[in-house]
């Protein structure tokens, strides 16, 4: 089994749309959960990050963990087309990916 | 955030050549930092963790003497893919850690897309 499970999509929505993302992972033990946004042929930019579980938000972005389900997400609210781009998620320090989710939001 | 840059961004050799990527942290100071590598369409996969001053660790499967890390300073890491051959034609993505007791930050280069011809 591997430590994250990521939906490798690809998912295409509407502007406006909302968009729902979403892992799992494995180790009961993580205490860190990020999400990353990556542009095509360019590094991966951190966009939010949350310890333990609960809801962060931040503008357009919430991101969520679950610990009792291990399933981690991030909401997109009223996506937009620069929104178009793979979105990885990432747990505990060491940085262990999901495998993507290619996403695109259409005008 | 925390700025990383890479150099090179492309680079394009011949096979049996050596080829130096940069990673430097521009505003703060990494103890360590991390490479990895892209294959189209899939994720990152980690290939070695740098600490300065010390030996970098390597992952299952990657061959330190074809993956050459030096971390020479607090803010500067390099990658030498050694002898190149065309498949090691890939993104190569660095990172570093963002120095703070309970670190989980990292902060990612641009990339550099290496094709070995």
């Amino acid at each position: 089994q591997k430590e994250v499970e990521q939906d490798p999509g690809p998912l295409s929505v509407p502007e406006g749309a909302i968009v729902s993302l979403n892992c799992t992972y494995s180790n009961s033990a993580f205490q860190y959960f990020m999400w990353y946004r990556q542009y095509s042929r360019k590094g991966p930019e951190l966009l939010m990050y949350t310890y333990s579980s609960g809801n962060k938000e931040d503008g357009r972005f919430t991101a969520q963990v679950d610990k009792s389900s291990k399933y981690i997400s991030l909401f997109i609210r009223d996506s937009q087309p620069s929104d178009s781009a793979t979105y990885l998620c990432a747990v505990s320090r060491q940085l262990t990916f999901g495998s993507g989710t290619q996403l695109t939001v259409l005008p | 955030g925390a700025v990383v840059s890479q150099h090179p961004s492309w680079v394009i050799c011949k096979s049996g050549t050596s080829v130096k990527i940069e990673c430097r942290s521009l505003d703060f100071q990494a103890t360590t930092m991390f490479w990895y590598r892209q294959f189209p369409k899939q994720s990152l996969m980690l290939m070695a963790t740098s600490n300065e001053g010390s030996k970098a660790t390597y992952e299952q499967g990657v061959e330190k003497d074809k993956f050459l890390i030096n971390h020479a300073s607090l803010t500067l890491s390099t990658l030498t893919v050694t002898s190149a051959h065309p498949e090691d034609s890939s993104f190569y993505i660095c990172s570093a850690r963002v120095p703070r007791e309970v670190s989980y930050e990292q902060y990612f280069g641009p990339g550099t897309r290496l094709t070995v011809t």
